[in-house]
């Protein structure tokens, strides 16, 4: 099976402090994702990438930075922490077929780390 | 910006019942995944529909594709309390070739005993 470990199930912080989270993934999945988790928002992808090194912005990229050093990990860091960052993180990582086209590959997802910013 | 947007956002019913939640958008996806999430847990994918028009049945839940690939739908039949949890479809888009999904908002089910 798939293991996908996020570092930290609750994590509490205060503003303006800098922010890690750390994810990592067993089965050498090209793809990481990083989403926050709001009611009534679903999952916002925060940043992605498609290969070690490689990065692109999600839809709600601001106020946070990521770092993809090595395949199986993936961190997410919020430069200077805000309450309005209070949120579910979860992370998730998924395979690339070989066309390069991943659309029907699912992702596997880490129990995800409840952060609270005060 | 591509949407999905879930109907209904909450459910609350009694076991036994039938019950079917709607996943909808005015773009064309190449596949469509469902995900159920328990509290504490991260989502997990439950299927992947591909083909227009696609059914596929994963014991009491049944999962439909819409003939023009823009919506899908997910049927329980004689729902039971362990289907409690949140629901959640996810879109790939054609053009995607880093596994990027488009999720919506998230059907949370009761299923009261």
């Amino acid at each position: 099976d798939v293991k996908v470990t996020q570092s930290s199930r609750y994590l509490v912080k205060r503003t303006g402090e800098k922010v890690f989270l750390e994810c990592v993934q067993d089965m050498d999945h090209e793809n990481m994702f990083w989403y926050r988790q709001d009611p009534g928002l679903g999952l916002r992808l925060i940043y992605f990438s498609y290969d070690v090194k490689m990065k692109e912005k999600g839809d709600i990229p601001e106020g946070y930075s990521v770092s993809r050093e090595k395949k199986e990990r993936f961190s997410l860091i919020l430069e200077s922490a805000s309450t309005n960052q209070t949120s579910m993180y979860l992370c998730a990582s998924s395979p690339t077929t070989g066309e390069r086209w991943s659309g029907n590959q699912p992702q596997h997802f880490g129990d995800g780390t409840r952060l609270s910013i005060l | 910006t591509q949407l999905l947007e879930q109907s209904p956002q909450f459910l609350s019913i009694q076991e036994g019942e039938n019950l079917t939640v709607y996943c909808n958008s005015s773009s064309v996806f190449s596949s469509l995944q469902w995900y159920r999430q328990e509290p504490g847990e991260g989502p997990v994918l439950l299927v992947t529909v591909v083909t227009g028009g696609e059914v596929k049945k994963l014991k009491r839940l049944t999962f439909q594709f819409g003939d023009a690939r823009k919506d899908s739908s997910l049927h329980i039949t004689a729902a039971q309390p362990g289907d409690t949890g949140l629901y959640l479809c996810a879109g790939a888009h054609a053009s995607s070739n880093t596994g990027k999904l488009i999720f919506g908002q998230g059907t949370t089910l009761q299923v009261k005993p």
